[in-house]
Formats: structure tokens, sequence, C-alpha cells
């Protein structure tokens, strides 16, 4: 299958620090990125969906300006968690999609704790 | 909007049994995608089986297979001679049919805790 990673696979941070996370698509075009977070015993949720060279569409409750997504390239999406808090501490995991998939590719994840 | 719902937060099988995880959905959609995934504590996702709706065989892998009813909008996951490596945290998930962009999210239900016993 497809390969997915994402930078880092762990980091621990500073409140009131940002972080960035980097989720690459190493062999497919990835025109849809998902960013989804876990937390711990929870299912995953979808935190917003961006498209390669446009604003990212953000989910009921998820605040644009502290989650900031860049999908600038179609192999490459950055999550930037601003000004992180220890209630934001949780998996993150993106899903890069390409077109006519039939099967998703999720990224490892990433585990954010922050102190 | 979908919803997927598993009624099973935790399910326990014995070594070699059979078990059944259960799975619901809610859909206006007639053409969709379901999933089971398995999260193992390493938490990466791995596809256990994919169904897609239009098809009337249930889908099969190895020793995993599914219950697909359509009209109740069910969709279980039977494993069966389960194994220690089955356990894991299993997650059902929905996906519409369409091609490209929103059309691939994945809405998930709130997974079942499999505990297999030696």
């Amino acid at each position: 299958g497809a390969v997915v990673s994402q930078h880092p696979s762990w980091v621990i941070c500073k409140s009131g620090t940002s972080v960035k996370i980097e989720c690459r698509s190493l062999d497919f075009q990835a025109t849809t990125m998902f960013w989804y977070r876990q937390f711990p015993k929870q299912s995953l949720m979808l935190m917003a969906t961006s498209n390669e060279g446009s604003k990212a569409t953000y989910e009921q409750g998820v605040e644009k300006d502290k989650f900031l997504i860049n999908h600038a390239s179609l192999t490459l999406s950055t999550l930037t968690v601003t000004s992180a808090h220890p209630e934001d501490s949780s998996f993150y995991i993106c899903i890069p999609s390409g077109t006519n998939q039939e099967t998703q590719y999720f990224g490892p994840g990433t585990r954010l704790l922050v102190l | 909007a979908q919803t997927v719902t598993q009624s099973q937060p935790e399910m326990s099988v014995q070594e070699a049994e059979t078990v059944t995880l259960s799975c619901t959905y809610d859909t206006s959609e007639s053409d969709y995608y379901l999933f089971w995934y398995k999260q193992p504590p390493s938490r990466q996702m791995i596809l256990v089986i994919r169904q897609e709706a239009y098809k009337q065989q249930n889908a099969t892998e190895n020793r995993f297979s599914v219950n697909f009813q359509k009209a109740a909008k069910s969709f279980s996951l039977k494993i069966s001679d389960s194994q220690l490596g089955d356990a894991a945290m299993y997650f059902c998930a929905y996906r519409s049919w369409g091609s490209g962009g929103s059309n691939y999210k994945l809405t998930f239900g709130k997974g079942t805790l499999l505990t297999v016993n030696p």
C-alpha cells in the first residue's frame, strides 16, 4: 500500500508554545488531506479537511486560528498547534487522499503532550 | 450527516473462538463504503476489511468476514479462530462513494476494545 509519514512521531512541549506536525504522502499525490485527532480511549474525530492550494475547512468546534493547516503541495501538509495547552494533548493523524482511491492510507500519527 | 454506532465498548473472546463486533450506521446515501479498522497499541490504523454498499456479497478476508445488512444499516465483523494478535481496538467507519475531495472523509464509530484470552 501507499506510504504516509508523519513527523515528529512524539513531541513534548511546554504550554504556550507552538508545535508543527508534518504529513507526507510518499508515493501518491494527495489532493485532499484530512486531519484527525484521537484522545485517549476515544475515536478519531475529524478536525479539518484541506485541498491542495486552498484554505482548510474546519469542523464545528475546532478553532481555525489555533490549528493552522497548510497544504501547499501535493505531497506535504502541515498542522501547527499554536499556543498549545494541556487540553491539546492528543494523538494527531493525517489521512491524505488522491483521486480514485478505494482505500485510505493513514499516517502513523503524532503523539503530542503539552505540559 | 452520516453517523456510525458501535454499541460494544469492550468485548472478549477465548483464543481460537469466534467473536462478532457490531456496527450500525445511518446515511441517506445509496452508495458508500464501509470499513473495519484495527488499531493495535502502536496506534497505527490497519485496514481489516472493506465492503462496497452495492455489493450483495459479504466481504471476507481470511479469518475476518462481515455481515452486511444494507436495509438494516448494519455491518458486523466476525473474527474466526481468534488469535492473541487480534487483540486491539476495532473501529467501524463509513465513507461516501463519490470520487475525490471531501467524499473521502471517513466517519468512525467509537470503537470496540477486543481482548483475546489465552
